[in-house]
């Protein structure tokens, strides 16, 4: 698994509150991604990383933010939890497994937003 | 990311092989196929990926079409561990690994 651990694995909140989804992984990797997967939906990137304090947008980035200040920690915020937010989080890294680079999944954080 | 096309939904028995189709007909030269699966409440795992030629591994087999606009996921033996959704993804060489665009994949049945 990479040694990736999201937490929490799942969270109810309310419409307008602040919410922060952690990432933590323990092997060091350089690149770090939170993507969204919604029902029926593959998953979708919402912002990545590729080294401490060195972030980028994906597909679906507005209304989220993220940070990094430790390699093994990628923090992803919803400033202001809208309804539409609410979906299963996965972080992932990128790594080389057995001469070839992979992408490694978390379980997934449940978030749902009333 | 070049898009790919794959059915939304396909049926095996235990133990018989399985063929997941995948087309991308505006793959580029420098695109990587890549399979990804995702088992019921869990995140995607990594399958199998090429360029060119086909390719095995423990888990499965990957035959790369010559023109290279289709590719075929072989499970030679389908278990029910291996029902899942199946993704077909492109990737562009050179970039980062895990900034996939994945589409809505093949949600694999298998029977007893």
């Amino acid at each position: 698994d990479a040694g990736i651990t999201q937490s929490p694995r799942h969270k109810v909140t309310e419409t307008g509150t602040p919410v922060t989804l952690r990432c933590h992984q323990t092997e060091n990797h350089r690149y770090m991604y939170w993507y969204r997967q919604d029902p029926g939906h593959g998953l979708r990137l919402i912002h990545y990383s590729y080294g401490v304090k060195d972030t980028d947008k994906g597909e679906v980035s507005d209304g989220y933010s993220v940070s990094r200040s430790k390699t093994e920690d990628f923090l992803l915020t919803l400033e202001s939890a809208t309804s539409s937010q609410t979906s299963v989080y996965f972080c992932a890294i990128s790594a080389v497994q057995g001469g070839t680079t992979e992408a490694f999944f978390g379980q997934g954080t449940r978030l749902t937003v009333v | 990311d070049a898009k790919t096309t794959q059915p939304n939904s396909m049926e095996s028995n235990e133990e018989e092989p399985v063929h997941l189709p995948c087309n991308h007909s505006t793959i580029s030269g420098t695109d990587y196929i890549h399979w990804y699966r995702q088992l019921p409440s869990q995140g995607p795992e990594y399958v199998i990926h090429g360029l060119t030629s086909n390719v095995n591994n423990r888990m499965a087999s990957l035959a790369i079409a010559e023109d290279r606009k289709s590719s075929t996921l072989i499970l030679h033996r389908a278990t029910l561990r291996d029902a899942a959704v199946y993704y077909c993804i492109l990737r562009e060489g050179g970039t980062s690994y895990g900034k996939l665009t994945f589409g809505q994949g093949t949600i694999l049945t298998v029977h007893p």
